[in-house]
């Protein structure tokens, strides 16, 4: 039972315009939300992240929005260069109430988007 | 400041035989994760450690799979005996604390075929 979805595998798009990948998940405990970065041979590296206390976080060209009726969220990419061509995952986790711990955090299946010049 | 360290970077074996990765994390980090993943999914979480204790083994196969992270630094993955389906890469990732806005560094990982 896959709780985070990434639905497209893949997404192209021209360089300059704007990228968005999409996630839903369905576990309404999640309350903190992260996308990371993955290049071939490499580990993912973090790249913004949204807590359920927000709709919107913004990172220079990189913005994340929340969703948290619809459980989706979105990260978009404006403009697109072509050094974004990477995998990108979604990720969830659960915070505890008392403490401010943290599981460890739930992937996609992860989006591999390719920025066409 | 250093990366968190992995090795070996490949590895393949036969099924039924045993193997072991090795993660080094960044120093002062005091989380540790073991994540598996498979072609054309994303990584799952196998253990969690908080220094040298257990946080979260709940999808570690107890069966083949063990860890541990003894001076609360280092960790070492185990498989034993390999399957086929193990073929994998297996990440291992630190944060400084346990804290939700803590983020994960992750190595490069371990690319493990089993034949």
């Amino acid at each position: 039972d896959q709780q985070v979805k990434q639905n497209s595998p893949s997404l192209s798009v021209q360089e300059g315009r704007i990228s968005i990948l999409n996630c839903d998940y369905t576990n309404s405990m999640f309350d903190y939300f992260l996308w990371y970065k993955k290049y071939p041979a490499e580990g993912p590296t973090f790249l913004i992240s949204i807590s359920s206390i927000k709709d919107k976080n913004e990172d220079g060209r990189f913005t994340v929005f929340l969703n948290k009726s619809a459980k989706h969220l979105s990260l978009h990419i404006v403009p697109s260069q072509p050094g974004d061509s990477a995998v990108y995952f979604c990720a969830a986790s659960i915070t505890f109430n008392s403490g401010g711990g943290a599981d460890g955090l739930t992937f996609g299946k992860g989006t591999h988007l390719i920025i066409q010049p | 400041e250093a990366g968190v360290a992995q090795s070996p970077r490949y590895k393949i074996i036969e099924k039924r035989q045993s193997v072991a990765f090795w993660c080094n994390p960044i120093s002062g980090h005091a989380t540790l994760y073991w994540y598996q993943q498979i072609l054309g999914q994303g990584p799952k979480l196998l253990i969690q450690f908080q220094n040298n204790g257990v946080v979260d083994d709940s999808q570690l196969p107890k069966d083949r799979f063990s860890a541990e992270r003894l001076k609360g630094v280092d960790s070492t993955l185990k498989i034993q005996p390999a399957k086929l389906e193990d073929s994998a890469v297996y990440l291992c990732a630190s944060s400084l604390v346990n804290l939700w806005y803590e983020k994960l560094f992750f190595g490069s990982g371990t690319q493990l075929s089993v034949l």
